[in-house]
């Protein structure tokens, strides 16, 4: 299967800091999905985003399928950011996702 | 739209008993869905894909008459944890693709934890 490292695992960030997390995988992919799960455990899409760059308000993504890589950007982090980001892709139209081991984002007051 | 549910949110059971989880989708037609695992602070793990109307596929290592998956609608999916016992106890997330929304991206519902006494 398809390989999937994310980092960093942890990251603790003051409000109103910037962040930046990647997520790097091994092969050729058609899908690439950024979730956020919150503490209570939802899944929240966040970006499909198998190439190109989007954004979508504090939010942003870019994914470098060439070099296999995506980053996502967290701009003035709010405490509601906090909770575990996980990056998945998958290798054909039809296949499973191959998820990361997820970041886990603390944002204090 | 693209509203994935689960129900129960929560359930706590006795070691030996059944619990079935059901995962539906709200507002579109799921032809196939997918029953994850996660365990505290650890990465989502693929347990089986089901597509409406055939059996589901297991991945490597999980127990197929443990975990018994139904797919029986394009709206409904059924898991049921048979003769439950503590290792069991995880949080279980059913995910769903299908038609009427992006087919090529998965919603997932918002979870099941499942605690085993």
């Amino acid at each position: 299967g398809i390989q999937v490292e994310q980092s960093p695992p942890d990251l603790i960030l003051q409000e109103g800091a910037n962040s930046t997390l990647r997520c790097n995988f091994s092969d050729s992919v058609n899908n690439l999905q950024w979730f956020h799960q919150n503490p209570w455990g939802q899944l929240i899409n966040l970006f499909y985003i198998p190439s190109g760059t989007k954004q979508n308000g504090r939010l942003s993504a870019t994914t470098v399928a060439t070099e296999r890589y995506s980053l996502l950007y967290i701009s003035s982090s709010q405490t509601t950011d906090s909770g575990v980001y996980f990056c998945a892709v998958r290798g054909s139209t039809l296949g499973r996702l191959y998820f990361g081991r997820g970041t886990q984002l603390t944002v204090w007051p | 739209g693209a509203v994935v549910s689960q129900h129960p949110s929560r359930v706590i059971c006795k070691s030996g008993t059944s619990v079935k989880i059901e995962c539906r989708s709200l507002d579109f037609q799921a032809t196939t869905m997918f029953w994850y695992r996660q365990f505290p602070k650890q990465s989502l793990m693929l347990m089986a894909t089901s597509n409406e109307g055939s059996k589901a596929t297991y991945e490597q290592g999980v127990e197929k008459d443990k975990f018994l998956i139904n797919h029986a609608s394009l709206t409904l999916s059924t898991l049921t944890v048979t003769s439950a016992h503590p290792e069991d106890s995880s949080f279980y997330i059913c995910s769903a693709r299908g038609q009427g929304v992006r087919t090529d991206t998965q919603y997932f519902g918002p979870g099941t934890r499942l605690t085993v006494l």
